[in-house]
């Protein structure tokens, strides 16, 4: 089945920098989604991005979906911004609506 | 808030219980999922029920026993688990199949 790497695995950051993440596919995708997990467990759905550029905020995302890789762009880190950043995709060539989860980037921000 | 609420928060259960998960979405969507996240492991999808119909279950052991009354209620219906079972178990809704997922807060499972 198809693969999802996700990079860095963790980042540390000072409130205030900006950061990328990345997310590697082995298939073409019909469904990419990026997720936050706070620390209490809580997954809030960050972008519905299978192609394409969007932004929300602080939060970007870019996924070229002919290269197999979508970005997370965080600009201007808070606090708040910490938790596990999770993409998700869904392939075409699979049954069923499954979304395969990475295993995630842990984000810390520091005050 | 997402619109989608889970109960109970927590639960600690004996190997020879039996208990329920429930999860509740107000969203008007079709489609619900269950999902399992084990400690370093990845999310889990568990099943999937659209318009009240099972449409996936991805080889989940018979001690997990699902339900979908309606489009708006999703239950899980839990027997005779094992230690490794212990997780935090998510529900999701969406629209449609393949549209974006909205999560509850999850039930945290711990099963001695």
């Amino acid at each position: 089945g198809i693969q999802v790497e996700q990079s860095p695995p963790d980042l540390i950051l000072q409130e205030g920098a900006n950061s990328t993440l990345r997310c590697n596919f082995s298939d073409s995708v019909n469904n990419l989604q990026w997720f936050h997990q706070n620390p209490w467990g809580q997954l809030i759905n960050l972008f519905y991005i299978p192609s394409g550029t969007k932004q929300n905020g602080r939060l970007s995302a870019t996924t070229v979906a002919t290269e197999r890789y979508s970005l997370l762009y965080i600009s201007s880190s808070q606090t708040t911004d910490s938790g596990v950043y999770f993409c998700a995709v869904g392939n075409p060539n699979q049954a069923g609506t499954a979304l395969i989860f990475g295993k995630g980037t842990t984000l810390s921000v520091s005050s | 808030e997402t619109g989608v609420t889970q109960t109970p928060r927590h639960l600690v259960m004996g190997m020879t219980n039996k208990k329920s998960l429930k999860c509740e979405q107000h969203l008007g969507h079709n489609a619900m999922y269950w999902y399992k996240q084990s400690a370093k492991k990845p999310l889990e999808l568990m099943f999937v029920y659209s318009l009240e119909e099972r449409v996936e279950n991805n080889s989940v052991p018979s001690r997990f026993s699902p339900e979908c009354p309606n489009s708006s209620h999703l239950f899980l219906h839990l027997h005779t688990l094992q230690p490794e079972d212990s997780a935090l178990y998510l529900c999701a809704s969406s629209q449609e199949e393949r549209e974006t997922q909205y999560f509850g807060p999850g039930t945290r499972l711990l099963v001695l």
